[in-house]
């Protein structure tokens, strides 16, 4: 069965810093694995969607990496502002659940100003 | 259009109040979810449609009955809540394999008194 663990469970950082968040999933049987991001009581945004035959993806800022291999999937937020202030969430797409979304429980992450 | 639209954002109904949320989505997507999210918990799946079909029921009591009136809309009629069943409710949308990543809406808050 899936897992999805990320770590840290949250993150405080000063503005400015570059930062990573890591993610990791048991079974490599996966099709694509999608970076979120959630405001306080707010919908999801889609960030980043990396196929499986994918290494990378980028947008702006962020830089979403997968190694099928090793289980992991990293987030790296280049020069972090205290708008990046939000609830990170990476889901697997699992072949072996009919395609559906394995959630993570999430990087809470804080921008200090 | 590359939204998912979530109506309405606040709901508060009483234990005996019959109400519905409504979700729509003009992307095409022929597969459209129901998620319900308890605070600082990762989205839990509900109800999956494929080709406004119900292919998935993840044991959902029968208070929540879910609708697919065609392929750009999905509601979810409520009856008889309980107090836990307060949450943000979200909807989502994705081609039917998830192959190019989920959209999600910006969710209703349902609150039961």
């Amino acid at each position: 069965k899936q897992e999805v663990t990320q770590i840290p469970a949250a993150l405080s950082v000063p503005e400015g810093e570059n930062l990573v968040l890591n993610c990791s999933f048991t079974d490599s049987a996966i099709y694509n694995l999608q970076w979120f991001r959630q405001d306080p009581g707010k919908g999801l945004t889609s960030l980043l969607l990396i196929q499986s035959s994918q290494r990378e993806q980028t947008s702006g800022r962020l830089n979403a990496s997968l190694d099928k291999s090793s289980g992991r999937s990293t987030l790296y937020i280049a020069a972090s502002q205290p708008g990046d202030s939000a609830t990170y969430l990476c889901a697997v797409g699992n072949m072996d659940s009919n395609y559906q979304l394995i959630w993570g429980a999430g990087t809470k992450l804080i921008i200090k100003p | 259009d590359t939204e998912v639209t979530q109506t309405p954002k606040h709901l508060v109904m009483g234990m005996t109040n019959k109400k519905s949320l409504k979700c729509e989505q003009h992307m095409g997507h022929r597969a459209m979810y129901w998620y319900k999210q308890k605070a600082k918990k990762p989205p839990e799946l509900m109800f999956v449609y494929s080709y406004e079909k119900l292919s998935i029921n993840e044991s959902v009591p029968s208070r929540f009955s879910p609708e697919c009136p065609n392929s750009s809309l999905l509601n979810l009629h409520l009856h008889a809540l309980q107090p836990e069943d307060s949450a943000l409710y979200l909807c989502a949308s994705s081609q039917v394999t998830g192959n190019y990543g989920y959209t999600f809406g910006s969710g209703t808050r349902l609150t039961v008194v």
